[in-house]
């Protein structure tokens, strides 16, 4: 069963970088596309980007200057980092696989509340 | 970028009731739509991709369909367990979602 789980602080201040984990189980993290996604409070998601085995990237130009995906695929985790916060990001973070195939986010992590606040 | 207009953004439904919402796409999307139902707190869980496929799992009560720029999902007869909202994504492009619609 593929499990994702994220991981990171549900805390952080403006201007500051946001840092989070996901942690992939039940599926080859040398396959497939991994994103991260996330829903501001009472709004539809955003896709925020994925990376692919061997780095391959590709970033919602809304927020590209200020994002960074990248995989370890020893620990089978795959990270966000999002920088220059404000409270614009306040969101709940979600990570997800992208299946290429069928074009389309078949499984979620739980996802994580991250608050921007002083 | 391409904008994806759910309609309505909320309705009122009762169980066994047939149950419709409509996705509409600003640009050509082909059949590359996905729907998803979110209930609160939780993550979206797919239910149907390219327009019209249904994900593994998902009861056949689902159904969606494609004419043009407009999509719709259906439920044949609402159960307690489908008071949710449904988002629909774009998957041609900039993977975009809709603002949804709520079901209760």
């Amino acid at each position: 069963q593929v499990q994702l789980q994220e991981s990171g602080p549900g805390l952080v201040k403006p201007s500051e970088t946001l840092s989070l984990t996901c942690t992939v189980s039940g599926s080859s993290i040398s396959s497939y596309y991994w994103s991260w996604i996330r829903q501001p409070p009472g709004k539809g998601p955003e896709w925020i980007g994925y990376i692919y085995y061997g780095g391959d990237t590709k970033y919602n130009p809304s927020l590209r200057s200020r994002v960074t995906i990248s995989l370890d695929t020893s620990k089978s985790q795959f990270s966000l980092r999002l920088a220059s916060m404000t409270a614009a990001d306040t969101a709940v973070y979600y990570c997800a696989r992208w299946d290429d195939y069928g074009d389309r986010f078949d499984y979620w992590g739980q996802g994580l509340l991250v608050t921007v606040s002083a | 970028d391409i904008q994806m207009t759910q309609s309505p953004s909320s309705l009122s439904a009762s169980v066994g009731d047939r149950v419709t919402i409509t996705c509409r796409a600003s640009q050509s999307i082909r059949t590359y739509l996905n729907w998803y139902q979110q209930k609160p707190g939780k993550a979206p869980k797919l239910l149907i991709y390219a327009a019209s496929r249904l994900h593994s799992g998902v009861p056949s009560r689902f159904s969606g369909s494609a004419s043009g720029p407009d999509f719709t999902l259906t439920i044949s007869s609402l159960q307690p367990d489908d008071f949710a909202t449904y988002y629909c994504q774009e998957s041609h492009t900039s993977l975009t979602f809709g603002g949804g619609t709520r079901v209760e």
